[in-house]
């Protein structure tokens, strides 16, 4: 089939913590692989992609490497901040039809 | 930021009534869609537009329609909402040849 797993929340660390929420796929072939971000109260934002097996996509200190190997794509973050609690969504392509297919998304609480 | 704007961006309505919810972007990109999002659930594809004129249905479309007349605009409706259609609604937007998508503010809709 076609789907996106991540693990469940919510995931509650203290700040400067190291970050990990797990990412999996299922899927033919090797499609382009996302995370979004999503803050209280607003729509989702692109964090970071990643377009072929061993890609490394990063932005804001936040990092997650394609491994097809393992269909994964990891969200990783060496020192989590307050400001990081939101929401995560760990997405892929789909072809039919240009769409994004999402996991269910974990929430992240960050605590000083 | 990519130019997304929703509207209405709050709305409560009775079951039974038409509702009518609209997508304007700035960005005069060729695909346009319209998700839901639900606790557990993620986000899922209602409908999508690959074109003015030009919509197909996604996984979950039933009880929705939509309309796109200009490239700008992209319209949701429910043409007699129900209580299970109560969520938060997002449109997305993305250029050919791209995967991403940039998301709208979204609309909460509740119906009574």
């Amino acid at each position: 089939g076609n789907s996106v797993t991540q693990m469940e929340g919510p995931v509650t660390l203290s700040e400067e913590a190291f970050l990990t929420i797990n990412c999996t796929y299922t899927a033919t072939g090797y499609p382009s692989l996302f995370w979004y971000v999503q803050y209280p109260g607003e729509g989702l934002q692109l964090l970071l992609k990643a377009t072929k097996a061993d890609d490394k996509g990063s932005n804001k200190g936040f990092e997650a490497t394609y491994r097809k190997e393992t269909t994964s794509f990891h969200l990783e973050k060496g020192s989590v901040q307050v400001s990081d609690s939101a929401v995560y969504f760990c997405a892929r392509y789909y072809n039919q039809g240009g769409k994004l297919i999402f996991g269910q998304g974990t929430e992240l609480s960050v605590k000083p | 930021d990519a130019g997304i704007t929703q509207s209405p961006r709050h709305k409560v309505t009775e079951t039974g009534t038409p509702v009518t919810l609209r997508c304007h972007q700035t960005e005069n990109h060729r695909y346009m869609y319209w998700y839901r999002q639900d606790p557990g659930h993620g986000l899922r594809l209602i409908h999508y537009s690959y074109g003015v004129k030009d919509t197909d249905k996604g996984e979950v479309s039933d009880g929705y329609s939509v309309s796109r007349s200009k490239t700008e605009d992209f319209l949701l409706t429910l043409e007699s909402a129900t209580s299970s259609q109560t969520s938060v609604y997002f449109c997305a937007i993305s250029e050919s040849g791209r995967f991403e998508q940039y998301f709208g503010p979204g609309t909460r809709l509740t119906v009574t």
